[in-house]
Order: C-alpha cells, then sequence, then structure tokens
C-alpha cells in the first residue's frame, strides 16, 4: 500500500514560484501503469486537477493552468514534484498529491485516484 | 465553471437511500469512465466507486455507481449519519485531454 506525504513552504509571495514535493512509501511509483497527480481544494471549494505524470516523464497538464505548471519526477527518490510559477491570491488552497493507474477499455479510458496525501495548505500572500 | 455538473447538495433521513447525480458530456462522461470520490470533513477524499459502478475493498455494499449516456449517478442506500460528506465525480475529458471533477455535493444527513 503506497503512502504519500506532501512537503514545501506553506506561504509563498505573490508572483513568486510554488514547489511541492510528494514523497512515497510502502512502493514504488515507478511500478505499474500509475500516473502521479497534484490536485488542489481552495477552501470552501471543489476539487481542481493540476496535471499528471507517469514515471517515463510524459505530462498532462489543465489546459486553465497548463502556462504555470511543471511537473516532474525524480524515480530515485521515490518523488514528483510541482511547479507553479507567478502564483497570486487565488492559487492559495490545499494541494494534494494522489495516485492510480490509468488504462484504455471497453468503457473508454479510466484513470482513478488509488492514493491521496494528506494535503498541504498553502497559502499565497505577502 | 466545471464541464460536469453536480447539485451543490442533498440530504436525507437514516436509512433513506439518496443519489446524487452527475451531468457531463461526450467527451467526457460520454466516452470514458466516471469515479466517485467521498470526502469526510477535513480529510483528503477518497475513492469510492472505480470504472462507473465497482467499489474497491472496505467500500460497504450500500453504495452504488451507475451511468448512462453523458450522466452518472452515485445511490447511498440505508444512510448512515457517518455518510455526511462531500461526494465528487471525476472523468476524464478528451477535448481537455486532462481529468475533471464535478463541483460536489454535499450530503447532510438530518
Amino acid at each position: 500500500q503506497v503512502q504519500l506525504q506532501e512537503s514545501g513552504p506553506g506561504l509563498v509571495k505573490p508572483s513568486q514560484t510554488l514547489s511541492l514535493t510528494c514523497t512515497a512509501s510502502g512502493g514504488s511509483i515507478s511500478s505499474g501503469s500509475y500516473y502521479w497527480s497534484w490536485i488542489r481544494q481552495p477552501a470552501g471549494k471543489g476539487l481542481e486537477w493540476i496535471g499528471r505524470i507517469y514515471t517515463s516523464g510524459s505530462t498532462n497538464y489543465n489546459p486553465s493552468l497548463k502556462s504555470r505548471v511543471t511537473i516532474s519526477v525524480d524515480t530515485s527518490k521515490n518523488q514528483f514534484s510541482l511547479k507553479l510559477s507567478s502564483v497570486t491570491a487565488a492559487d492559495t488552497a490545499v494541494y494534494y498529491c494522489a495516485g492510480g493507474v490509468g488504462y484504455y477499455d471497453s468503457s473508454g479510458y479510466y484513470y482513478g485516484f488509488d492514493y491521496w496525501g494528506q494535503g498541504t495548505l498553502v497559502t499565497v500572500s505577502s | 465553471q466545471s464541464v460536469v455538473t453536480q447539485p451543490p447538495s442533498a440530504s436525507g433521513t437514516p436509512g433513506q437511500r439518496v443519489t446524487i447525480s452527475c451531468s457531463g458530456s461526450s467527451s467526457n462522461i460520454g466516452s470514458n469512465t466516471v469515479n466517485w470520490y467521498q470526502q469526510l470533513p477535513g480529510t483528503a477524499p477518497k475513492l469510492l466507486i472505480y470504472s462507473n459502478n465497482q467499489r474497491p475493498s472496505g467500500v460497504p455494499d450500500r453504495f452504488s455507481g451507475s451511468k448512462s449516456g453523458t450522466s452518472a449517478s452515485l445511490a447511498i442506500s440505508g444512510l448512515q449519519s457517518e455518510d455526511e460528506a462531500d461526494y465528487y465525480c471525476a472523468t476524464w475529458d478528451d477535448s481537455l485531454n486532462g481529468v475533471v471533477f464535478g463541483g460536489g455535493t454535499k450530503l447532510t444527513v438530518l
């Protein structure tokens, strides 16, 4: 059973870059057809998918954030990371890392989040 | 404004059956599988239903999912107080090439 843990600064100044790391334990992020995602949730609001990475390095990003997001992976450390540039107060949220398998079958494309980190609050403020 | 729509709230009394709808389009629910997540207050979401109607190990059979065309539903029978939570549907969107979440439904057990 994989456990995920987010880490990084809880306070980021406007216009700067938000950087978070997710460390996996209890299993390798390189095993199976797992894709590793970042998801965020502003206080009192819903979930927003930010993007994902496969251990090959291939990525998909939310089009609304794509110009500011970079997700990377370091398999040697069993970690993947998020960088979000030019942040504003609107980027204040709880950020979750999550992972699951992705594949096509007769029902279409499946991608679900089996594993979640506990979440980390990032506040954008001067 | 999410491309996948859920009612913002739902409610029921203990023992009742409630359903939560999730409406999308041909590029998301119409083409791909739907997952449901339960988020208890102050915690991370948890996978509740995957691949439209499958329950992960440990999820009570009171929870069930279905999909028809561009819509999906989550049903909870024998409602219990511990079911009070936010519920999100999610699926892949072929046009956006990414995951889309519904706006979430807050379930209140009266």
